[in-house]
């Protein structure tokens, strides 16, 4: 079975520009969650989806993240414009009825 | 307070050796936790979930206590690949509530 795909895996900008990440879940998942873990710290959800509806989206800074998940499969995050401090990895994790999750490798943010 | 508490550790031990880590959580109404473990550059991954009751799962052993809001993890005869991160997981209910991670505790076993 196909485990939680991410994309780029690095990522290095300039602070002010944008980045996106995207997202495919494992096949059937219908919850979908973005978290973010800067180094040193443990996970910290930005956003969670249930099919295409947001469940939780309340520790997302909205100014400058957004994501979507239009079709209810795969996801999208998007930074803009980029801050120091958003330098994370960006992990992508998706679950069913359970509460296993299932995590992508993430995409590592460098902001310089 | 903290939603989720862990001692970060590092925690070095000799092979062999018992360690146990804690891990408190401050809302009295969660009802769902577990040990999720990260290696060094990788993805969460979990571990065990913590039951009422404990649970056991060969060297690992997961405890709850509900009257002082805290869960704790017991690895016995240490190995080396046991060397990672131990990420606490607490949740107030399942599905649609969002599972919150502790900063993690690590371990480093010595040969």
């Amino acid at each position: 079975e196909a485990g939680v795909a991410q994309s780029p895996r690095y990522k290095i900008i300039e602070k002010r520009q944008s980045v996106a990440f995207w997202c495919n879940p494992i096949s059937g998942h219908a919850t979908l969650y973005w978290y973010q873990q800067i180094l040193g710290q443990g996970p910290k959800l930005l956003i969670q989806f249930q099919n295409n509806g947001v469940v939780d989206d309340s520790q997302l800074p909205k100014d400058r993240f957004s994501a979507e998940r239009l079709k209810g499969v795969d996801s999208t995050l998007k930074i803009q414009p980029a801050k120091l401090e958003d330098s994370a990895v960006y992990l992508c994790a998706s679950s069913t009825q359970g509460l296993e999750l299932f995590f992508g490798e993430g995409s590592r943010l460098t902001v310089l | 307070r903290k939603e989720v508490e862990q001692d970060p550790g590092p925690f070095n031990v000799p092979e062999g050796a018992t360690v146990a880590f804690n891990c408190t959580y401050s809302n009295s109404a969660s009802q769902s936790f577990f040990w999720y473990r990260q290696d060094c550059r990788k993805e969460p991954k979990l571990l065990m979930s913590v039951y009422s009751s404990g649970n056991e799962d060969g060297r690992f052993t997961a405890q709850l206590n509900r009257a002082s809001q805290y869960i704790s993890l017991l690895i016995r005869d240490s190995k080396l690949s046991d060397s990672a991160t131990y990420l606490c997981v607490v949740t107030v209910n399942s599905g649609n509530t969002p599972l919150v991670f502790g900063k993690g505790t690590r371990l480093s076993v010595i040969a």
